[in-house]
C-alpha cells in the first residue's frame, strides 16, 4: 500500500509568490489533514477534510492559505501571497476510521519564502 | 484546550542502555495519545498509540509506552537502544470525545534522541 505523497518536496520561491503544495493521501481514506512546522517550533494543525469537505479548518493562519479537496481524493494547499514567515516544512495526514483512524503522515514539502 | 510537554530537547544515551523520552500532556476528554519518530530527510513515521485498554503500549521497532492517568504521561520507552534509533521523536494528543467531531492532533516541540556507539 502506497503511503502519503506530497509534492513538490522544496519549495522556494520570492515574497508576494504564490505557491501551490499538494498531497495524495492514502488510497482509501477519507479524512484528510494539513500540518505545519514553523521554524523548528511544534508542528501545528491547520485543517482537516472528510472527503472534499472541510470538517475544521481552525488552525487556519489568515486568508492567504487556501486549501481544496475536489472530488475527495488529492488535496491542494495554496498560499497567496507568500509571506516570510510562511517558511516551514508543510505535512500533510491521512487516517480512516474504520482502520483505526491513526493519522499517516507524508514526507512533507520543506518551503522557503526569500 | 490540548496541549503536549516533552520537557527534554535532547536526550543521550549510551547503545544498548535502556532509553525514555518523557511527554506529559493536558486534553479536556479522553486522550488519544500517539509518538511518532522523524529520521533526517523523512516524514513522520508512526510509533505507536494509546487509545484505551492495557496502560502499557507496545509499538514498532522495539518501542513501549506507558500511560499514567494520576500523572497525565506517557513516556516512551526501550529497553536497550540502538545507533539506529537516533531521530527526533514527537508526541501528540487529541481528544477522544467523538461529540467534538475534532480529530486534530496537537503535538509536543520533539525531542531529539541521541544514541552514542
Amino acid at each position: 500500500e502506497a503511503g502519503v505523497t506530497q509534492f513538490p518536496s522544496h519549495s522556494v520561491i520570492e515574497k508576494g509568490q504564490t505557491v501551490t503544495l499538494r498531497c495524495d493521501p492514502i488510497s482509501g481514506h477519507d479524512n484528510l489533514y494539513w500540518y505545519r512546522r514553523v521554524m523548528g517550533k511544534e508542528i501545528k494543525f491547520l485543517l482537516h477534510f472528510v472527503k472534499e469537505s472541510k470538517q475544521d479548518e481552525s488552525g487556519m493562519p489568515n486568508n492567504r492559505f487556501l486549501a481544496e479537496r475536489t472530488g475527495g481524493t488529492y488535496s491542494t494547499l495554496k498560499v497567496q501571497p507568500a509571506e516570510l514567515e510562511d517558511s516551514g516544512v508543510y505535512f500533510c495526514a491521512s487516517s480512516q476510521v474504520s482502520r483505526g483512524d491513526t493519522q499517516y503522515f507524508g514526507p512533507g514539502t520543506r518551503l522557503t519564502v526569500l | 484546550a490540548q496541549s503536549v510537554a516533552q520537557p527534554e530537547d535532547q536526550v543521550n544515551v549510551a547503545e544498548g542502555n535502556p532509553l525514555t523520552v518523557k511527554c506529559t500532556y493536558s486534553v479536556s476528554g479522553n486522550p488519544y495519545l500517539f509518538w511518532y519518530v522523524q529520521y533526517p530527510n523523512r516524514g513522520l513515521q508512526f510509533l505507536l498509540k494509546y487509545i484505551t485498554g492495557d496502560n502499557l503500549v507496545k509499538g514498532s521497532y522495539g518501542f513501549e509506552a506507558e500511560f499514567n492517568k494520576s500523572q497525565t504521561s506517557f513516556h516512551l520507552k526501550k529497553p536497550s537502544a540502538l545507533v539506529s534509533d537516533s531521530a527526533l521523536y514527537f508526541c501528540a494528543v487529541r481528544d477522544g470525545r467523538v461529540d467534538t467531531g475534532r480529530r486534530a492532533l496537537t503535538f509536543g516541540s520533539g525531542t531529539r534522541l541521541q544514541v552514542q556507539p
